[in-house]
């Protein structure tokens, strides 16, 4: 069985700070890990995926999230916060089913950008 | 990608009726996901749906209660039976690539019910 936890449900920051969001997995088998966006009123956007490749992997809109094995941590990043990044974050870890991708979300986590 | 149509958008209900989401994707996929993500919280999976035969419920969720329909491989339907104010929700559609281990999933846009 695998899980995720996400440090803090609501982080703010101001406009052009350092954007951290923090998940932990824990997973029986080496992880697929996924980082994905929610805007208000819409679906989830993915973000950026850890595909065993690279322990850093960088995603869209500037975000990237580093693996840390020894931490089981998949910690999300962007050096400078933008007004159109306020929305909610949701890391996941997968289970491969043999066709699909059954993801477990964690809780998610609200971020609010100010001037 | 993927790109993937859910209707209708959003609905409000009347308690003790029943509303059908459905759900098309522009490929054909084996797999298909259906998602509850109540307010405040995170997105739960309510089942799996293969083409051909009944879909697997995850703990917490049965047939009678979310009775889904996979006729062909690019559409699935979930309904929400005899709804209560508890089955305010986002339900959200789901699709992967198939025959790759890492793949992301797809969402749809979701469909937000409200039941009063």
């Amino acid at each position: 069985a695998q899980s995720v936890t996400q440090l803090g449900s609501h982080v703010s920051v101001s406009e052009g700070a350092l954007v951290l969001l923090r998940c932990n997995y824990s997973s029986s088998v080496p992880p697929y890990l996924f980082w994905y966006v929610q805007y208000p009123n819409q679906g989830l956007q993915l973000l950026l995926k850890y595909t065993s490749a690279a322990t850093l992997v960088k995603g869209i809109n500037g975000f990237e999230a580093e693996f840390k094995k020894s931490e089981t941590s998949f910690h999300l990043t962007k050096p400078s916060a933008h007004m159109s990044d306020a929305a909610e974050y949701f890391c996941a870890v997968s289970a491969f089913t043999g066709g699909g991708n059954k993801l477990t979300f964690g809780t998610g986590t609200q971020l609010k950008v100010e001037l | 990608s993927a790109v993937i149509s859910q209707k209708p958008s959003r609905d409000i209900c009347q308690r003790g009726t029943s509303l059908t989401i459905q759900c098309q994707v522009d490929s054909q996929v084996t797999m298909m996901f259906w998602y509850r993500q109540q307010p405040g919280q995170s997105l739960t999976l309510i089942a799996t749906a293969n083409q051909g035969s009944e879909a697997t419920y995850e703990s917490g969720f049965v047939i009678d209660k979310f009775p889904i329909s996979r006729p062909n491989l690019t559409f699935s339907t979930l309904t929400v039976s005899n709804m209560s104010p508890e089955d305010s929700s986002i339900y959200l559609c789901s699709v992967a690539r198939e025959g790759v281990l890492n793949t992301e999933a797809f969402f749809g846009q979701g469909t937000r019910l409200t039941v009063v």
